[in-house]
């Protein structure tokens, strides 16, 4: 059974640039989440996509978008980026489209904007 | 909106000592609970969850957490901590049904576990 990956793993970005993370989810999985982890604190919920179109969202400006492909991989945009855009963005994937269904995790990619 | 309180945020333990990390939630309505860890290294990785019934759910690695609705309280248990339980554990809540919330995080524990 192949797990969540995310690429790149490592990423340095100017702000105001724009940047494209990439998450392919579990065999079996349809639904993805994205979640950003600021150093010390918990993962936040940008979005989740199931059957290609968003369907939930957190506290999140729109300069976050995603997108979900046939095949259930994802992709996590954001433009403008700021400062405290720095962070850890986690992609997890799951079975179902509903929030009960337990996540599974991938590695993880570290953005830095300077 | 949910929130979730983790009160320690570093805990240092001996092995063999018993381990209970505590985990507080705001919510009014139903709520389904979890704990993720975070091993060195390792992606987040589901520990045990609750949806409902038993409010005393067993988990992986010999952890259980008990569910006090009346005290908005998920506490993480293990009698006997081993090197190995050194990691991040993290409490998280949702709401079942009604659109998909996500996850919400507490900011998480940092275990140590001294040989």
């Amino acid at each position: 059974e192949t797990g969540v990956t995310q690429s790149p793993t490592h990423l340095i970005k100017t702000r105001g640039q724009q940047v494209t993370l990439r998450c392919s989810s579990q065999s079996g999985h349809n639904t993805v989440s994205w979640y950003q982890q600021a150093l010390g604190q918990g993962p936040q919920f940008i979005f989740q996509y199931y059957r290609e179109e968003e369907n939930g969202r957190g506290n999140f400006p729109p300069r976050f978008s995603g997108l979900q492909f046939p095949n259930y991989s994802s992709e996590l945009n954001v433009n403008a980026l700021e400062l405290d855009d720095s962070a850890l963005y986690l992609c997890a994937s799951s079975s179902q489209g509903r929030v009960n269904s337990p996540l599974h995790f991938g590695n993880g990619t570290r953005l830095t904007v300077t | 909106a949910q929130s979730v309180s983790q009160h320690n945020h570093h805990v240092i333990l001996s092995e063999a000592a018993s381990l209970e990390l505590g985990c507080n939630y705001s919510y009014g309505g139903t709520v389904n609970l979890f704990w993720y860890v975070q091993y060195p290294g390792q992606h987040l990785q589901l520990l045990l969850k609750y949806f409902s019934g038993d409010p005393l759910v067993k988990g992986i690695k010999g952890f259980e957490a008990e569910f006090i609705k009346s005290k908005f309280s998920f506490n993480l248990r293990k009698p006997s901590v081993q090197w190995s339980d050194t990691a991040e554990y993290f409490c998280a809540v949702n709401a079942p049904g009604g659109g998909a919330d996500g996850l919400t995080f507490g900011k998480g524990t940092h275990l140590i576990i001294q040989p």
